[in-house]
């Protein structure tokens, strides 16, 4: 596609249940970042991918977060056993080249009750 | 590790006057410097970017910011201000000897433009 797509662009939930949120990249871009933003607040590193592996997660909050991708694409981020504090704006972001911009979707808006 | 801040929550200033939003950064390596910028509810937009070379970067929208080694900053600039600027900035950094890692995030600015 022509961005970086989100899926979905708002997610309703209930405390203690699993939610998935998907990210596909521009196409051809290797490396793929996770961020997360609180409401009003910065953005914090999660994960990142370059292809399938990911090289850096040292961000995931705690062992309830995971994420994967596959072909070199899609990824998958994926929160078990929701908690309120988990509530917030997921980011993804795509990047062609070693140095360059970091290309966002719109995000995912997370809400626990 | 690196770092960056953004010493300002918010800045104030009138349409058309000079707007100027702050940014140190801190890196052991050499920097590759960014500005993004975010409207309500949607994604952040790249502005422009320092990876080498002259040190003012010009980017979209009539931006442009000044690398200096030095002082470490990396000081985002518009000559006249419009209503439409305002919005959330954030600079980020990565360095050089992990040019495929994250980007470091600053806090954000809040740019408020009055008419």
């Amino acid at each position: 596609g022509a961005g970086v797509s989100q899926s979905p662009s708002n997610k309703v939930t209930e405390k203690g249940k699993d939610v998935e949120l998907r990210c596909d990249p521009i196409s051809g871009h290797t490396a793929l970042y996770w961020y997360r933003q609180s409401l009003g607040q910065g953005l914090e590193f999660l994960i990142y991918f370059q292809g399938n592996s990911a090289p850096d997660k040292s961000g995931l909050p705690s062992d309830r977060f995971s994420a994967e991708r596959t072909g070199g694409s899609v990824s998958t981020l994926t929160i078990q056993r929701t908690q309120q504090e988990d509530s917030a704006v997921y980011l993804c972001a795509s990047s062609s080249t070693s140095v360059g911009e970091l290309f966002f979707g719109e995000g995912s808006r997370l809400t626990v009750l | 590790a690196q770092s960056v801040a953004q010493p300002e929550d918010q800045v104030n200033v009138a349409e058309g006057n000079p707007l100027t939003v702050k940014c140190t950064y801190s890196v052991s390596g050499n920097p590759y410097l960014f500005w993004y910028v975010q409207y309500p509810n949607r994604g952040l937009q790249f502005l422009l970017k320092y990876i080498t070379g002259d040190n003012l970067v010009k980017g979209s929208y009539g931006f442009e910011a000044e690398f200096n080694k030095s002082q470490t900053s990396f000081h985002l600039k518009k000559p006249s201000a419009l209503v439409s600027d305002s919005a959330l900035y954030f600079c980020a950094v990565r360095v050089s000897t992990d040019s495929w890692g994250k980007l470091q995030f600053g806090a954000g600015t809040q740019v408020v433009v009055t008419p």
